[in-house]
């Protein structure tokens, strides 16, 4: 199975400041023949269900404000808040689908400073 | 709109064994773009991935409880049921489904149910 593990586990990050995320792989989620990183984020608020941010680890979803960054390839990979707010308070989850079973990195839990 | 909803038993013993039904909408289970998975959430916990069934009926599970899961599909019904044996308290947890197959032509899940809160207690 493919480990993933994020860090921080938690941060404080003040109002309009950047926040950024590490998620890696314990083995590349790359897919060499069309050159794709398996690689997923959520947002996952209270009492909600995940919500999708990227897919592609930097295609943002519809809708997702452009605050928000997902990059890296192979088994390093990060999503950035560029400037926090508060409604992005949450914790944020990565997850491969490159093969199964799929599996989710333990989160990174985003408050406040 | 697409929607997932998924309902079963609030409370399980343990031994018992747990069926949960997730009924979708807005999507076909016959479409060969779309899948769906079970993932659950232990209280306070991290995102656990169960099971997925394919459109093609092709099914996957997780290693650690690949032997106590079923996943299946009624496509008339617009239903994907999971079924998980010997249940135990450390099983008790916020069950999601949700649908993978999503803008990106992968399995990244783009829409998720509310999640149902089964707890397992005698």
């Amino acid at each position: 199975d493919i480990m993933m593990t994020q860090s921080p586990d938690s941060l404080a990050v003040s109002l309009g400041e950047r926040a950024t995320i590490s998620c890696k792989s314990s083995q590349t989620v790359l897919y060499s023949s069309n050159t794709k990183n398996y690689l997923a984020w959520y947002q996952q608020k209270p009492g909600q269900p995940p919500k999708l941010l990227f897919y592609w680890a930097s295609t943002r979803e519809s809708g997702v404000p452009d605050r928000f960054s997902g990059s890296g390839s192979g088994t390093d990979f990060t999503l950035t808040i560029s400037s926090l707010q508060a409604e992005d308070v949450a914790v944020y989850y990565c997850q491969q689908y490159y093969t199964t079973p799929w599996t989710f990195g333990q989160g990174t839990k985003v408050e406040i400073k | 709109q697409v929607t997932l909803k998924e309902s079963g038993p609030v409370l399980v013993k343990p031994t018992e064994t747990l069926t949960l039904t997730c009924t979708v909408s807005g999507f076909s289970l016959t479409s060969a773009r779309f899948g769906v998975s079970w993932i659950r959430q232990p209280p306070g916990r991290a995102l656990e991935w169960l099971a997925h069934i394919f459109s093609n009926g092709a099914k996957s599970y997780t290693t650690s409880l690949e032997s106590r899961l079923t996943i299946s599909k009624d496509t008339s019904k617009s239903q994907v049921v999971l079924t998980m044996t010997n249940m135990d308290p450390v099983d008790t947890a916020t069950y999601y489904c949700a649908r993978a197959g999503g803008p990106g032509g992968g399995t990244e899940f783009d829409s998720w149910g509310q999640g149902t809160l089964v707890t397992v207690s005698s």
